[in-house]
């Protein structure tokens, strides 16, 4: 089965880091791209970043709203991919995905599929 | 201000056809990007429902159909079920992002 599990969804004060681990399994991870995705209650999806795969030099692309505070990377041997949240906002509160596209049409036309079930951040004093 | 511009709501009764326009720009839908549709029932994660502009994942009935044409997609929804009832989003590639972008989400309702 072809599946993303997220995990280290934490309550978390203001100005503090996080890391998100999303694990794969049921498909080739490496060939993969990995997305984070996240939303906040009520609201709609906001795609974050991505990170490509070693064949595209491993490129990482952020969000406007969380370049320069979060960081994307993966590890290919362990099917994983991380997402560490720095300098914290009350407004980085959602639940976060990890999502990927598959190794054909990429970053640039590709779909997301699977997604994982999220994973609960809440930024709070 | 999501770059992909979705109606916040629509409704139909059950039987009816209704459908969901996104509506982009020349850096993304009108740039030739594909887009992609996902139904997200709400406290569940989004679900693949349309990719590449019209093509249905299997499993996905055919009563759910896209399509694409200058800066805007659209979805179709026909022979309307309570089950049917959902959150939809477009999603695309945008070159002057350099990312990908969402719509704001549109919520079906079945009277």
């Amino acid at each position: 089965e072809v599946q993303l599990v997220e995990s280290g969804g934490a309550l978390v004060q203001p100005g503090g880091s996080l890391k998100l681990s999303c694990a794969a399994s049921g498909f080739t991870f490496s060939d993969s791209a990995v997305h984070w995705v996240r939303q906040a209650s009520g609201n709609g999806l906001e795609w974050i970043g991505h990170i490509r795969s070693r064949v595209d030099n491993y490129a990482t692309a952020y969000a406007a709203s969380v370049k320069g505070r979060f960081t994307i990377s993966r590890d290919d041997s362990e099917n994983t991919a991380s997402l560490q949240m720095n300098s914290l906002k009350t407004e980085d509160t959602a639940v976060y995905y990890c999502t990927r596209t598959d190794a054909i049409f990429g970053v640039f036309r590709g779909w997301f599929d699977p997604w994982g079930q999220g994973t609960l951040v809440t930024v709070s004093s | 201000q999501s770059v992909l511009t979705q109606p916040p709501s629509v409704s139909g009764a059950p039987g009816q056809r209704v459908t969901i326009s996104c509506t982009g720009s020349s850096s993304n839908i009108g740039a030739g990007y594909d887009v992609h549709w996902y139904q997200q029932i709400p406290g569940t994660a989004p679900k693949r429902l349309i990719y590449g502009n019209r093509y249905r994942p299997s499993g996905v009935p055919d009563r759910f159909s896209g399509s694409k044409s200058g800066t805007s997609a659209s979805l179709a929804i026909t022979g309307l079920q309570a089950e049917d009832e959902a959150d939809y989003y477009c999603q695309s590639y945008d070159s002057s992002l350099s990312g990908s972008v969402f719509g704001g989400g549109t919520k079906l309702t079945v009277l």
